[in-house]
This record gives C-alpha cells, sequence and structure tokens, in this order.
C-alpha cells in the first residue's frame, strides 16, 4: 500500500516569494492533516480537513497561508509571500475518522518538505 | 487543553544497554497516547499506543511503554538498543482527532 506522498521533499526560495506544498494522502482516507515542525520541535497542526472541508484552521496564519483539498483527495498548502520564520518542515498526515470525530484511526505521516526561506 | 511534557531534550545510551525516555501528560480525562518515531529525512513512524486498554503497551521493535495514571506518565522503554534505534523520538497525546506532540527526545546510541 502506497504511504502518504509529498512533494517537494525540499524547497529553497527567497522571502516575499510564493511556494507551494503538494500532498497525496492514503487511499480511503477521508481526514487529512497538514502540520508544520520548527527546528527542534515537535509538529504543530495546522489545518485539518475532513473530506474536502477544513474543519479546524485555528492555527493556521491566513494573512499569508491557504490550504485547498478538492474533491477531497489530494491537498495543496500555500505560503504566499513567503517570510524568513516559514523555514520549517511541512508534513501532511491522513487518517480515517468517523462521523463526528468520534473514533480515528491512526495518523499516517508523509516524509515532510523542507522548506528553507533565505 | 492536553499537553504532553517530555523531560529529557537527548538521551545517550551504549548499544545492549536499556533505553528510557521520559513522557508526562496533562490531561482532564483520561487520554490517548502515542509514541511516534522521526529517522532522519523519514516520515513520523507510529511505535505504540495507549487507549485506555492494558496500562502496559507494547509497540514495534522491541519498545513498550506504561500508562501510570497516578504519576501522569507514560515512559517509553526497550530492554537493549540497537544502533537503528538512534532517532527523535516524541510523545503524543490525543486531543479530538487531532495529535499534540511534545517537543521531542533525541535517542543517541553509541557501540
Amino acid at each position: 500500500e502506497a504511504g502518504v506522498v509529498q512533494s517537494p521533499r525540499y524547497k529553497i526560495i527567497e522571502k516575499k516569494q510564493p511556494v507551494a506544498f503538494w500532498c497525496n494522502p492514503i487511499s480511503g482516507h477521508n481526514t487529512l492533516y497538514w502540520y508544520r515542525q520548527n527546528l527542534g520541535q515537535g509538529p504543530e497542526l495546522l489545518i485539518r480537513y475532513e473530506n474536502e472541508e477544513a474543519v479546524d484552521d485555528s492555527q493556521l496564519p491566513k494573512d499569508r497561508f491557504s490550504a485547498e483539498r478538492l474533491k477531497g483527495v489530494d491537498s495543496t498548502l500555500k505560503i504566499q509571500p513567503a517570510e524568513l520564520g516559514d523555514s520549517a518542515v511541512y508534513l501532511c498526515a491522513s487518517s480515517l475518522v468517523g462521523a463526528s470525530g468520534r473514533w480515528a484511526y491512526e495518523q499516517y505521516f508523509g516524509p515532510g518538505t523542507r522548506l528553507t526561506v533565505t | 487543553a492536553q499537553s504532553v511534557t517530555q523531560l529529557d531534550s537527548h538521551v545517550s545510551v551504549s548499544e545492549g544497554t536499556p533505553v528510557l525516555l521520559r513522557c508526562n501528560y496533562s490531561s482532564s480525562y483520561s487520554p490517548s497516547l502515542f509514541w511516534y518515531v522521526q529517522h532522519p529525512n523519514k516520515g513520523l513512524q507510529l511505535l505504540l499506543k495507549y487507549t485506555s486498554a492494558a496500562t502496559l503497551v507494547k509497540g514495534i521493535n522491541g519498545f513498550e511503554a506504561e500508562f501510570k495514571k497516578s504519576e501522569t506518565s507514560f515512559h517509553l522503554t526497550k530492554p537493549s538498543a540497537h544502533m537503528s534505534d538512534a532517532a527523535e523520538y516524541f510523545c503524543v497525546v490525543r486531543e479530538g482527532t487531532a495529535l499534540i506532540f511534545g517537543k521531542g527526545t533525541t535517542l543517541s546510541v553509541s557501540s
């Protein structure tokens, strides 16, 4: 079974430039998560989708970050414009979650995209 | 809000000796707790999980963890370290369907 796929694996951009990350979850998983992992820290949730609906985006910096999950399958996370402090690893995860979050199976993580903003 | 605290940022052991990675949790109700491992340039992998069944949980690669409510702890152990165990380990608590990660413990294994 294929795991969570993310691309690109690495990205180096100059500040103020836009950048986009792509994630393809495990087939059949209805819930998709984007996390940001700063150096020396644990991942922090940015946004969670149930199918195509963003049900938790409270930690997403909405002035510069946006995300979409068209058709409830793959997802794109965008930053525009990027700032130096956005340098981090962006992780995508997926899982199968029951109605209203009453139950949830394990989250599977992709390898991440390492973003460096110069 | 729930949280976890990993008590050591770095643990060093010799190959063949026991491993202990410490984690305390804060939760107002019975939590779901996990340990994840992250090898360099690889995705996070679930080692084990506690979901209010047996308090001693066995995971992959010989790791296990014990849930102690009286101590609000969920420490990760392994009887004998292997070189391949060198990685970053995260203690995690579930809040709703989201995961709250600790800051991580780097495990170094020397030969």
